[in-house]
């Protein structure tokens, strides 16, 4: 069964500092991999999205990507109050394969 | 404006009855999706329709029938509803394949009395 695995958190970051969101997958035909933001009581929002080995970033945002270690990372820099949200991790194989979410980790940034 | 929309938003029923929740999306996307959100905040996919077409069905109970008149609506129909059912659910568009993004609409909340 393939799975997404995300650390629940809550993670705790102050203002300002950089919060890192790991993510480990089990299939490893996965191809396609994202993160998407989802505030309390609100829908997923897409934030980034990557398919090839390595870094790529978006403003504040970085997703990396490391297919031989099946390791997805979301950094944020200079995080905001405004990050405060659960960032939910995506994966999906070729063509029409399940996209499959992990369960999230929380963020928390305190001013 | 609104990309993909979900209407009801919410739907509070009794256990035994029958729903429907309509959703539209004016992306142009082709590829349409039914996710449920428990209430530990899992998000799984229920079924997904590519230009009308059923896709994927993950092993849902044949109590949910979605339907896609076209490509821009899928609404899902519950028979015979249940108190497990009270969850959240989100319909979302990609255009293409399940590998690209999926972009979703507000949601249905609904609970079952």
């Amino acid at each position: 069964q393939k799975e997404v695995e995300q650390n629940s958190g809550p993670l705790s970051v102050p203002e300002g500092a950089i919060a890192s969101l790991n993510c480990t997958y089990s299939d490893r035909g996965s191809q396609s991999f994202f993160w998407y933001r989802q505030y309390s009581g609100k829908s997923p929002e897409l934030i980034m999205f990557i398919y090839s080995n390595g870094d790529k970033e978006d403003g504040r945002f970085t997703a990396q990507l490391n297919k031989a270690s099946q390791y997805v990372s979301l950094l944020i820099r200079d995080s905001q109050p405004s990050d405060s949200a659960t960032y939910l991790c995506a994966s999906a194989g070729s063509g029409y394969s399940t996209l499959t979410f992990g369960k999230g980790t929380m963020l928390l940034v305190s001013p | 404006d609104t990309a993909v929309s979900q209407t009801p938003k919410y739907l509070v029923t009794q256990m035994g009855n029958d729903k429907s929740i309509k959703c539209e999306q004016n992306l142009g996307h082709d590829t349409m999706y039914w996710y449920k959100q428990d209430s530990k905040k899992f998000l799984k996919i229920m079924f997904s329709y590519n230009n009308k077409e059923l896709i994927i069905n993950e092993t849902v109970p044949n109590r949910f029938s979605p339907k896609s008149p076209d490509k821009a609506h899928l609404n899902l129909h519950i028979n015979s509803l249940e108190l497990g059912d009270s969850a959240v659910y989100f319909c979302a568009s990609s255009l293409g394949q399940h590998n690209q993004p999926q972009h979703f609409g507000d949601g249905t909340r609904l609970s079952i009395l």
